[in-house]
């Protein structure tokens, strides 16, 4: 197993238009989250999947944001109608249980809306 | 307003030297803290971590130091090495919640 690993890397879209970001987690890890970054900041958090349950979220994820663990595997961050404020790095991490906060962390999709 | 607060932007030290790392938070009720480490163009790492019961835990050269009562956190790294250089982020987590909440991070830079 590789660790954690987030697609693309990279994504520059326009003003307005609807963008995807996928994760994969550490295969044995139930727990997977979402976080934000933006430049001079520490991640913040977004939302928490615990196998395909979202058991909490941020009052950062506005309406135009969803996420989705459909089988407990891989997740997916949508974000409709991008906003320039939502230009930042988007870090997918996991873990393996209950209360372990030492998450192992995906090199992150940098975002960048035009 | 913020609920961790890393006050340092950066912090240079000497190779060999001692190396601290800053971190104060507001909430009493936290009761889970953690340092990560990030290089660029990477995500955070975690480095090491601390509950609440405990006020000291040791990992090799780096130890973090919890004072409940000013509500402080420190992270020491003996001796530091050029390959410390990174962003460190302290982390602090509640229980009965999976978020954490993070600092703003702090640039160490090792000089050989």
């Amino acid at each position: 197993d590789t660790g954690v690993s987030q697609n693309p890397r990279h994504k520059i879209t326009k003003r307005g238009q609807n963008v995807t970001f996928r994760c994969d987690p550490i295969s044995e890890h139930n727990r997977l989250y979402w976080y934000r970054q933006t430049l001079g900041q520490g991640p913040e958090f977004l939302t928490y999947f615990q196998n395909e349950a979202q058991l909490e979220k941020s009052r950062l994820l506005s309406d135009r944001f969803s996420a989705e663990r459909p089988k407990g595997s891989f997740s997916t961050l949508e974000i409709q109608r991008t906003e320039q404020g939502d230009s930042a790095m988007y870090l997918c991490a996991s873990s393996p249980g209950w209360g372990n906060y030492g998450y192992t962390f995906g090199s992150g999709t940098r975002l960048t809306v035009v | 307003d913020q609920q961790v607060k890393q006050n340092s932007p950066s912090l240079s030290v000497q190779e060999g030297r001692i190396s601290i790392l800053n971190c104060d938070y507001t909430n009493s009720m936290f009761d889970y803290f953690l340092w990560y480490k990030k290089y660029p163009a990477e995500g955070p790492t975690f480095l090491i971590s601390i509950s609440s019961i405990k006020d000291k835990n040791e990992d090799g050269r780096f130890t973090v130091f919890l004072n409940k009562s000013a509500k402080h956190l420190s992270l020491h790294i003996v001796p530091s090495q050029p390959g410390d250089s990174a962003v460190y982020f302290c982390a602090i987590g509640q229980g009965g919640s999976e978020k954490l909440v993070f600092g703003k991070g702090t640039k160490l830079t090792v000089n050989p």
